[in-house]
């Protein structure tokens, strides 16, 4: 299957700063990428579709301020937490839809643990 | 709303039997249902993808079926194996999005 990759795999931060993620789809172009967090025994979130080349389209509740996606190009996409609390502290999962499927299978990137101290 | 419902939150199963995992939903039509593989610390691994037209779908030791009057898709797990513990997580999708169950973790007993 198709492979999305994300970097770095772990961080960990001091409150108040700002860290950015990167999603990188690595064997095909994707239109559209989607990031998700995840708390312990919980499902996957949607916060946010990232599309190329315009304005991410955020779920409900999700500050777009704080949470800020750039989709640069078909194979990039970064997630920056801004001004990151303890309560930000989360797995962040992003994921690739590859449009040579012809399926709406999404690909997901290894996830990143966030530690905001 | 929308809402999606994995019958047990952990799942013990002796290996070599069949494991049955279950997918329930509400207020919701899915195009699509697709179940994924999540190790801890991992992101999803995508298993298998069944459309609303589709009763069933096999892969290997794997077979997902679709009931879309009982809003309902069952997942197995033949021949279990201890390698296929980890949490399972159900997922729909109509469009673009993807909403997702809270998974069942499965534990295969040696």
């Amino acid at each position: 299957g198709a492979v999305v990759s994300q970097h770095p795999s772990r961080v960990i931060c001091k409150s108040g700063t700002s860290v950015k993620i990167e999603c990188r789809s690595l064997d095909f172009q994707a239109t559209t990428m989607f990031w998700y967090r995840q708390f312990p025994k919980q499902s996957l979130m949607l916060m946010a579709t990232s599309n190329e080349g315009s304005k991410a389209t955020y779920e409900q509740g999700v500050e777009k301020d704080k949470f800020l996606i750039n989709h640069a190009s078909l194979t990039l996409s970064t997630l920056t937490v801004t001004s990151a609390h303890p309560e930000d502290s989360s797995f962040y999962i992003c994921s690739a839809r590859d449009p040579g499927t012809g399926m709406n299978t999404q690909y997901f990137g290894p996830g990143t643990r966030l530690t905001v101290l | 709303s929308q809402k999606i419902e994995q019958n047990s939150e952990a799942l013990n199963i002796q290996e070599g039997k069949t494991a049955t995992l279950t997918c329930n939903y509400t207020n919701y039509s899915p195009a699509y249902l697709q179940w994924y593989r999540q190790d801890p610390g991992r992101g999803p691994v995508f298993l298998l993808l069944i459309r609303e037209n589709e009763k069933e779908k096999r892969k290997e030791r794997l077979k997902v079926t679709f009931d879309t009057t009982l809003k309902q898709s069952l997942f197995h797990i033949t021949a279990s194996q201890p390698a296929d513990s980890a949490t399972y997580l159900c997922a729909l999708s109509r469009d673009d999005k993807i909403i997702f169950g809270k998974g069942t973790r499965l534990h295969i007993l040696p």
